[in-house]
């Protein structure tokens, strides 16, 4: 069935890079806009960041704007979640999802991945 | 960014009850909105979009409308298995903003 794999979270100090990979299987990844989200432990969701179908362009949430970058490889049905100069607040388990989109029902996510876990402490 | 102020926080209800959780978005003419139920350690779940669309697979019991700009689920008749954490999210305007989220318990 149509799936999503995150893997790449790690503990990792103030001020690091990580890079996290989401890997899409048994639907034409190549179609899709993909989207990045995040729950901080005990929180709420918020949403990251977005990557066009062909990764032309991109945007991301203002919390993470200039510090993280997506990219994607669609000969090997990958996203790439890049985080540079993490901070104790970007700890969460961040998760890739799938966005279907039409003019009459607008945006949906589906389906998610089953979330990477990525903690900043020193 | 589109604010959603979700109610309850937390419900308890029983198996059989019929209960509603509602969003106000801060601005009005939202037309996309979505709803997801999470339980524990899993990702998301969508249920609902469009305002009122069921997602394939989505028992009837769920059921989403919209007044202005107050969203509701409802579930009629619970299950033991809908005990879970719901969000709401819009997607008119990006950011996609979600409401907080209302825990569902047991009774």
């Amino acid at each position: 069935q149509v799936q999503l794999v995150e893997s790449g979270g790690a503990v990792v100090q103030p001020g690091m890079s990580l890079r996290l990979s989401c890997a899409a299987s048994e639907f034409t990844f190549r179609n899709f806009a993909m989207h990045w989200f995040r729950q901080a432990p005990g929180k709420g969701l918020e949403w990251v960041a977005v990557i066009s179908y062909d990764g032309s362009s991109q945007s991301s949430a203002d919390s993470v704007k200039g510090r993280f970058t997506l990219s994607r490889d669609n000969s090997k049905n990958t996203l790439y979640l890049q985080m540079n100069s993490l901070r104790d607040e970007d700890t969460a388990v961040y998760y890739c999802a799938r966005e279907f989109y039409t003019a009459a029902i607008g945006r949906r996510f589906e389906p998610w991945g089953q979330g990477t876990l990525v903690t900043v402490s020193s | 960014d589109i604010q959603m102020t979700q109610s309850p926080s937390s419900l308890s209800a029983s198996v059989g009850d019929r209960v509603t959780i509602t969003c106000r978005a801060s601005l009005s003419f939202i037309n996309y909105f979505n709803w997801y139920q999470q339980k524990p350690g899993k990702a998301p779940n969508l249920l609902i979009y469009a305002t009122s669309t069921l997602q394939s697979g989505v028992p009837s019991r769920f059921s989403g409308s919209a007044s202005g700009t107050d969203f509701t689920l409802t579930i009629n008749s619970l299950q033991p298995e809908d005990f879970a954490t719901y969000y709401c999210q819009q997607t008119h305007i990006s950011p996609y903003t979600f409401g907080q989220g209302t825990k569902l318990e047991i009774k």
